[in-house]
């Protein structure tokens, strides 16, 4: 069965460091999401992404994130100066379209140092 | 901004009971979501249901619209339903971007 997945699945990071997180939806699905869940708090929606631009964005995704779609596969969030409150798992996913079911990846844990 | 809330926040079960898990939204949405969480932290996604009910095996979900209210019902529990369950709700623009209730952790015990 087609799933999305994550990588890394840990990174660590010194606070001001540049992190990619990568996430490989499932091939046919056009819309994309990042979340985010702080430990022992609920998951966040950081942003959606469809034909190759952002949909909807959150408070939470300021210009410190970022996201591509670099080829047919990957789809990147980017944290250009990380901060210790980025520390979180950060959860990809993916839908055929707006209206289906969303596929999450198992999440790249950030901790941030 | 929709807020979503769930509960109870915690639910310990013998095997064999019907649990119930509910969830209320302030705003109108376009679809209500169900999700387990593992312990490893990995999401499934259970069920997306804009009306009535839907049923997969042990679990049922069901919502009211007027009421902005879905519950999650499993019935005859196992350990192995062991998790934590999170409604989330979408967006009535049309987004899909989702909103979650902070969780029921469910501990069922043999």
């Amino acid at each position: 069965e087609p799933e999305v997945t994550q990588t890394p699945s840990h990174q660590v990071t010194q606070m001001g460091q540049e992190v990619i997180l990568r996430c490989v939806p499932i091939s046919n699905h056009l819309y994309f999401y990042w979340y985010r869940q702080i430990l022992g708090q609920k998951v966040e929606f950081l942003v959606s992404f469809y034909n190759n631009e952002i949909s909807e964005k959150s408070e939470i995704f300021d210009d410190q994130f970022s996201v591509e779609r670099p080829d047919g596969s990957n789809f990147t969030l980017k944290i250009r100066s990380t901060k210790l409150e980025d520390s979180a798992m950060y959860f990809c996913a993916s839908s055929k379209t707006w209206a289906d079911t969303q596929y999450f990846g198992p999440g790249t844990r950030l901790t941030v140092l | 901004k929709n807020e979503v809330e769930q509960s109870p926040q915690n639910l310990t079960a013998q095997e064999g009971e019907f649990i119930t898990i509910n969830c209320s939204y302030s705003v109108g949405i376009s679809a209500l979501h169900w999700l387990q969480q593992h312990p490893g932290g990995g999401i499934v996604s259970l069920f997306m249901l804009s009306s009535g009910k839907k049923k997969h095996g042990r679990l049922i979900a069901t919502i009211n619209i007027q009421e902005k209210h879905s519950s999650l019902h499993i019935t005859a529990s196992h350990p192995r339903d062991s998790a934590v369950y999170i409604c989330a709700a979408s967006d009535q623009t049309g987004a899909n971007n989702l909103f979650f209730g902070t969780g029921t952790r469910l501990t069922v015990i043999p």
